[in-house]
C-alpha cells in the first residue's frame, strides 16, 4: 500500500532557525516524491521534487530510500516561509500517476 | 503563467441533489484528476483521466461519481445524488503528457470548489 506520513500538524519556528518538515513513505516500487505547498488563499502548487535535486526557495530534500523519508529542511527560515506544506507520493499506472498525500504539516514562521 | 481554474468556488446543494464540478485543465495537458479534501484530513485521490477514459480511481469513487471532458476544455466531475459526507474541497489538476519524461510531470492545481450539502 501507498502511504505518506507527515508526523506533525503544526510546526512553529522563529525567523532565521533552522526547518524540517519530516516526511516518510511507504511504497513497494520505486516512489517519486513531492512537495507542495499552499499559502494562505492560494492553491496547492509544486514546490519541488526528488528527481531536479534542486533548491526551491531555499529549500531542498532528500530522498532516503533506506530510512523511506523525504524530508523538507532550509537552513533559514523567513516569514514568507508560513504555509500549508503536503509530502505527497507518485505512484499508479504509467501514465497518469496518481498522488498520495500525507495529512500535511502547517508551518508557521515567527518574527 | 497558464492555470487550472475551477468553477465555481463554492457550491450549496441539497442532499440527494445531482452536482457537477467544472474544471478547465491546462491547455495542452493530457491528464487530468480530481481530488478531494474533507476538512481537517488529508488530500485524497479521486480519478485519473487520459485519452477520454479514465485511466484510474480510488475506492471513494463509486457509482455515484462520475467524470466527463464534454468538449476540449471542460473536465467535470459529476455527483448523481450527493449525501452529507460528499461536503469536502474538490481539486481539479492537470500534467503534461508531452515529451519521453510522461511520468513525471507535475500536477498543476485549481483553487478548489468547495461542496457543501446541507
Amino acid at each position: 500500500a501507498q502511504r505518506v506520513t507527515q508526523p506533525e500538524k503544526l510546526l512553529s519556528v522563529f525567523k532565521g532557525a533552522p526547518v524540517e518538515l519530516k516526511c516518510n513513505y511507504s511504497y513497494s516500487g520505486s516512489p517519486e516524491l513531492f512537495w507542495y505547498v499552499q499559502y494562505s488563499r492560494q492553491r496547492l502548487q509544486l514546490l519541488l521534487r526528488h528527481i531536479s535535486r534542486e533548491s526551491i526557495k531555499g529549500f531542498t530534500a532528500d530522498l532516503n530510500k533506506g530510512e523511506t523519508s523525504f524530508h523538507l529542511k532550509k537552513p533559514f527560515a523567513q516569514e514568507e516561509d508560513s504555509a500549508m506544506y503536503y509530502c505527497a507520493l507518485s505512484g499508479g499506472i504509467q501514465g497518469a500517476q496518481k498522488l498520495v498525500f500525507g495529512q500535511g504539516t502547517r508551518l508557521t514562521i515567527n518574527p | 503563467e497558464p492555470e487550472v481554474t475551477q468553477t465555481p468556488s463554492h457550491q450549496v446543494t441539497q442532499m440527494g441533489q445531482e452536482v457537477i464540478l467544472r474544471c478547465v485543465p491546462i491547455s495542452n495537458h493530457l491528464y487530468f484528476y480530481w481530488y478531494r479534501q474533507i476538512l481537517g484530513q488529508k488530500v485524497e485521490f479521486l480519478v485519473s483521466f487520459y485519452n477520454n477514459e479514465i485511466s484510474e480511481k480510488s475506492e471513494i469513487f463509486d457509482d455515484q461519481f462520475s467524470v466527463e471532458r464534454p468538449d476540449g476544455s471542460n473536465f467535470t466531475l459529476k455527483i448523481r445524488s450527493t449525501k452529507l459526507e460528499d461536503s469536502a474541497m474538490y481539486f481539479c489538476a492537470s500534467s503534461d503528457g508531452t515529451g519521453w519524461q510522461v511520468v513525471n510531470q507535475p500536477q498543476h492545481f485549481g483553487d478548489g470548489t468547495r461542496l457543501s450539502i446541507l
